[in-house]
């Protein structure tokens, strides 16, 4: 069973607001990655990190920022939510072990609502 | 670059009725694939995977054969329940793309009672 938590699960803002979406994991995992699942179901990815201090932008361009201090969190924000920000956000991470590394370990997302 | 194709959604199937969901891809190395689910209100998870030609993953009555000669990889049930009905992914990651996850597009099952 994995261990990864995103809060909140569901947010509704104004536009221009600054937040911050957390996503956590107990499982000392190296690689965690940030997701945007727009309506169709889809997923893009939108930043990456490999460990402590690397952060990587993804497929998806994004104005998102992310960082990674510690194994365990990262976080993820917007500096001024608009609209086009709603979205499904999902976290994931996955292990270094090389029989297990390609396999990625979800939260349960955030649903972020911008007005 | 590597990518992963379903079958396009909603499949709509009787409780009891056999499910296939086809996926193709493309690699330029030998990738290992997946299937992921996704319950509703929920994010992602592992259903089965396999990581060389010929293996089969296997997992809560589904199964997917990993086929090399025709780059498919399609997920089967033999008889489907309502507790079925989510969003299906199929996936690929690739020691040559530094382990990145491409996802297809995803597909929706309901199931009827």
């Amino acid at each position: 069973e994995a261990d990864i938590y995103q809060t909140p699960r569901y947010l509704v803002i104004g536009t221009g607001k600054k937040i911050t979406l957390e996503c956590s994991q107990t499982m000392g995992h190296d690689k965690m990655y940030w997701y945007q699942q727009d309506p169709g179901m889809e997923l893009h990815l939108i930043h990456y990190s490999y460990g402590v201090n690397s952060t990587e932008k993804g497929d998806l361009s994004s104005e998102s920022t992310v960082s990674r201090i510690r194994t365990e969190h990262f976080p993820l924000t917007l500096e001024s939510a608009r609209p086009s920000h709603t979205s499904q956000y999902l976290c994931a991470s996955s292990p270094r072990e090389l029989a297990d590394t390609d396999t990625q370990y979800f939260g349960p997302g955030t649903r972020l609502t911008v007005l | 670059g590597d990518s992963v194709t379903q079958m396009e959604g909603p499949v709509t199937l009787s409780e009891e009725a056999f499910l296939t969901i086809n996926c193709t891809y493309t690699a330029t190395g030998y990738p290992s694939l997946f299937w992921y689910v996704q319950y509703p209100g929920e994010g992602l998870q592992l259903l089965l995977k396999a990581t060389k030609a010929d293996d089969k993953g296997s997992n809560k009555g589904f199964e997917a054969t990993y086929r090399k000669e025709t780059t498919s990889f399609h997920l089967e049930k033999g008889s489907v329940q309502v507790s079925d009905s989510a969003v299906y992914f199929c996936a690929l990651s690739d020691r040559a793309g530094g382990f990145k996850t491409i996802f297809g597009a995803g597909t929706r099952l309901f199931v009827k009672a």
